[in-house]
């Protein structure tokens, strides 16, 4: 089955802090997401890019920066975290944009 | 506003019952729709894709779509308490698209 490994899997940190959170797949998919998971918003598009060194604004980019190194890893960043930014966040991958994504476990980021 | 609404918030059925959850888009390129489930903890997992305008029938849970009305809908027959969970519908455009969009997602309480 595919696999999306997300680290860390918990984050804490204080406001206006530097955050980082990493992604792996191992599927060989083009496509990968960040998702944040927020009660009463679902799962709301924040970065995703379809290759290597391609990146795409999701729906609610403020505040995330994204990077793509390679193909099987994708970041999101968190350049000065604010209290609105604590969620739940997924990483996932998809073949395209149609086929089946596959998530992560998560990370839970709070910012104190 | 999201452009994946999902109705109702929450439902709760009895085991055995039937459990009816809809998804309507706004966005008249999206052509390809999913339903996923996330249990407690987890990330969300593909259940069933649709593409083509009728029904779709797999296992218990039978998936329907309305390309000219935007909307989808998935039924889960002699639901099991197994089956509590969130639940969200995902819309994609066609050909030439990138970007899987969900919905806030329907909370499914089933009821031994």
């Amino acid at each position: 089955e595919a696999a999306v490994t997300q680290s860390p899997r918990n984050k804490v940190t204080v406001t206006g802090g530097n955050v980082t959170l990493s992604c792996r797949q191992t599927n060989s998919h083009n496509y990968m997401y960040w998702y944040r998971q927020d009660t009463g918003h679902g799962l709301r598009l924040i970065h995703y890019s379809y290759g290597a060194g391609n990146l795409q604004i999701g729906d609610v980019p403020d505040g995330y920066k994204a990077t793509r190194t390679t193909q099987e890893d994708f970041f999101l960043l968190l350049e000065l975290a604010s209290p609105s930014q604590t969620s739940l966040y997924f990483c996932a991958s998809s073949e395209t944009a149609n086929t089946e994504v596959f998530f992560g476990k998560g990370t839970r980021l709070t910012v104190v | 506003q999201q452009k994946v609404q999902q109705s109702p918030e929450s439902l709760s059925v009895p085991e055995g019952g039937m459990a009816s959850l809809n998804c309507t888009s706004s966005d008249r390129n999206f052509q390809y729709f999913w339903w996923y489930r996330q249990h407690s903890g987890e990330g969300p997992k593909a259940l069933m894709s649709i593409f083509s305008d009728g029904d779709k029938k797999e296992g218990r849970f039978t998936a329907h779509l309305n390309k000219a009305s935007l909307h989808v809908s998935l039924h889960i027959r002699d639901s099991q308490p197994s089956d509590s969970a969130l639940y969200f519908c995902a819309a994609s455009e066609g050909t030439g698209g990138y970007k899987v969009v969900f919905g806030s997602g329907t909370r499914l309480l089933v009821s031994p």
